[in-house]
Formats: C-alpha cells, sequence, structure tokens
C-alpha cells in the first residue's frame, strides 16, 4: 500500500546544469500529474498523463521542460539548462480514473538552483 | 478565466476553538471541489473532495460545503488541535465545457497555527 514517492528529495544543482525528476506513482493509477510550487505563488500544473500520453502539456514553462511516462507507471521530468527561477517544490500526483479522482501527492522534490 | 481566492491568509487560535476557512471561486461552472492539508516539508494529502452536484461533505472533525452559484466553500474544523496546524488548501476542478478539465486551480492555501 505504498503511496506516491519521488526522488530525490532534494536537488541543488548549478545553473546551466540538467536535472531529473522522478515519480513512481499508486500502482494501477492510471492519472499521473506534474506541479510546481513557488514560494509564495500557488501549485502551477505542468503536465498531466494518461497512461503514457500527455494530452495536456499546457502547463511545462519552457521547452527546457520535458517530461515522459514509461509503462504507463514511472515519470520522469527533465529539466534542461536549469535557470534559478526553476527553483521550486516539484509536486507528483497520480489518480484512478473515476468519478471521485481524487489526486494523491508525493511528498515533492525541492529544486535550488545556485 | 477561473481564480481561486483563499482567506484568511494566515490563522492562529488556541486549541479548541472552531474555526472556518474560506475559498472563494470566479467561475460557477465547476466539475468538483478539493480541500488538502500541506504539511511542511511533506506532499499534500486530499481531505474532502465535493462534487458539482454535492452541497457538503463531511470527515471526521471536518466538514466542507460548497456554494456552486456564490462560488464559495468552506472548510469547518471543529475543535481545533495542535496537530491540525498546516496549511490548508482549495483547489477547483472546472467543468467539462472548460476544454481539458484535468488541472485543478489552486488557491494560494490559510497556513493555520493551533496553539497548545
Amino acid at each position: 500500500g505504498a503511496g506516491v514517492s519521488q526522488s530525490p528529495s532534494n536537488k541543488v544543482t548549478e545553473k546551466g546544469k540538467d536535472v531529473e525528476l522522478r515519480c513512481d506513482p499508486i500502482s494501477g493509477h492510471t492519472a499521473l500529474y506534474w506541479y510546481r510550487q513557488s514560494l509564495g505563488q500557488g501549485l502551477e500544473f505542468l503536465i498531466y498523463f494518461q497512461g503514457n500520453s500527455a494530452p495536456d502539456k499546457s502547463g511545462l514553462p519552457s521547452d527546457r521542460f520535458s517530461a515522459e511516462r514509461t509503462g504507463g507507471s514511472v515519470s520522469t521530468l527533465t529539466i534542461q539548462r536549469t535557470q534559478q527561477e526553476d527553483s521550486a517544490v516539484y509536486l507528483c500526483a497520480s489518480s484512478y480514473q473515476g468519478v471521485q479522482e481524487t489526486q494523491y501527492f508525493g511528498p515533492g522534490t525541492r529544486l535550488l538552483v545556485l | 478565466k477561473q481564480e481561486v481566492t483563499q482567506i484568511p491568509a494566515a490563522l492562529s487560535v488556541p486549541e479548541g476553538e472552531n474555526l472556518v476557512l474560506n475559498c472563494s471561486f470566479t467561475d460557477s461552472a465547476i466539475y468538483n471541489l478539493q480541500w488538502f492539508r500541506q504539511d511542511p516539508g511533506k506532499g499534500l494529502t486530499s481531505l474532502l473532495l465535493i462534487q458539482s452536484s454535492q452541497r457538503e461533505q463531511t470527515s471526521g472533525r471536518l466538514n466542507a460545503s460548497l456554494d456552486k452559484s456564490s462560488g464559495r466553500s468552506t472548510l469547518y474544523i471543529a475543535a481545533s488541535q495542535p496537530g491540525d496546524s498546516a496549511t490548508y488548501l482549495c483547489a477547483v476542478r472546472p467543468g467539462m465545457g472548460a476544454g481539458n478539465n484535468r488541472k485543478l486551480i489552486w488557491g494560494l492555501g490559510t497556513s493555520l497555527a493551533v496553539n497548545p
């Protein structure tokens, strides 16, 4: 009965480097979401997966951001050439498609770009 | 464009008080509304989900109401405890007519401190 897990829990990187953030959703959950939470701001939707496809990528802030999901399970969010404004907590959530669709969140990855 | 506002931004109360957190949204065409709790350094925990056709949901000491026509929801916490201290977030899922309605629209949250 594991929940959503994310790794790493914290990441410090230098400006210009690439980073990969990982999300393991709850087993059997077909929907997966990535959000970003910046200091003093609300949660910002980034991307949504249904299975391995991403019908909604509208929240990705720039072409430096990309995400993929394989096997209908694990997802990776990649940020290329990181900038200081990318510093935030990146949250992943999953849900079992249905009427309720409660989203279950992971603990997040705190990213700090120096 | 749907916007979600939460008032107050912060609240500090003594243990045992009953309290109300407010959430308002600008577009009444919603699919559902959720209340979440966020503890420092941790992810979000879903507390209550109210479908657009429902008026309220209850779980233990928590009661959430929804008045879709006026664009308001309240989260009522009875007999508050220090363990209730956290940030409470309100999120709206737009109605089915709003294109892709998978994304939740979030408020900034109410930071609650319950003092022993």
